[in-house]
């Protein structure tokens, strides 16, 4: 079962434009929300992560925007750069201290592209 | 700070084969976890290792397994090799059982012939 799905596949945008990628949740136990750019070759890096308490949070560039009852949550790039072409994953995880289930549901990824 | 490292970065093995590979976490984290990530099916969760004890482990086969060390580094270990094992496989760490954030290494991309 699919818990996090993320969509679209693929972005392509001109400089300076907003890629949006949008992540949708089934389990509503998820509580921590993070964002992973992956560049080739390279494993995941953590951008930026949000808990279900706030709507909005912003880390330089990044956005990420929350629906806690929509069971959706999104990442903008403002001012997208060529440097941010990268795969872009959403997980989500619910924090059980020393319990089994402590672990990350990545989306399928988003593979966005800015072109110069 | 060194961040999580791994080895080999490449393995070429046969189907059948035992695959071995090894995770350094970062310096001061206690939890291990693995992931698989193969082509167009995005990561997938492994294993969780927290203080040398396995707490959690994903929808794999036994054939798939692993340790932690008293160092807190961990190693993974794939039996009886399939070609669809062939994937990258990703380890991060975590400062405690109980955090959030998971940083991950570089991979081992291992390719089953």
């Amino acid at each position: 079962q699919q818990q996090v799905k993320q969509s679209p596949q693929s972005l392509i945008v001109q400089k300076g434009g907003i890629p949006i990628i949008n992540c949708a949740y089934e389990n509503t136990a998820f509580d921590y929300f993070p964002w992973y750019q992956q560049f080739p070759g390279k494993g995941p890096a953590l951008l930026i992560a949000i808990r279900p308490d706030v709507s909005e949070k912003k880390e330089g560039r990044f956005t990420i925007s929350f629906n806690k009852s929509a069971k959706q949550f999104s990442l903008h790039i403002m001012d997208s750069q060529p440097g941010d072409s990268a795969t872009y994953f959403c997980a989500a995880s619910r924090n059980l201290i020393k319990a089994a289930g402590n672990k990350l549901t990545f989306g399928g990824g988003t593979r966005v592209l800015v072109k110069p | 700070e060194a961040g999580v490292t791994q080895s080999p970065t490449h393995l070429i093995k046969t189907r059948g084969q035992q695959a071995t590979l090894r995770c350094s976490p970062i310096s001061g984290h206690t939890s291990v976890y693995w992931y698989q990530q193969a082509l167009g099916l995005g990561l997938q969760f492994l294993l969780w290792y927290d203080e040398g004890e396995e707490r959690n482990r994903g929808n794999f086969p036994p054939r798939f397994s692993g340790r932690q060390f008293p160092n807190y580094s961990s190693e993974l270990n794939v039996n009886a090799l399939e070609l669809e094992d062939s994937a990258l496989y990703l380890c991060a760490s975590s400062p405690d059982g109980s955090s959030y954030e998971q940083y991950f290494g570089p991979g081992t991309r291992l390719t089953v012939t």
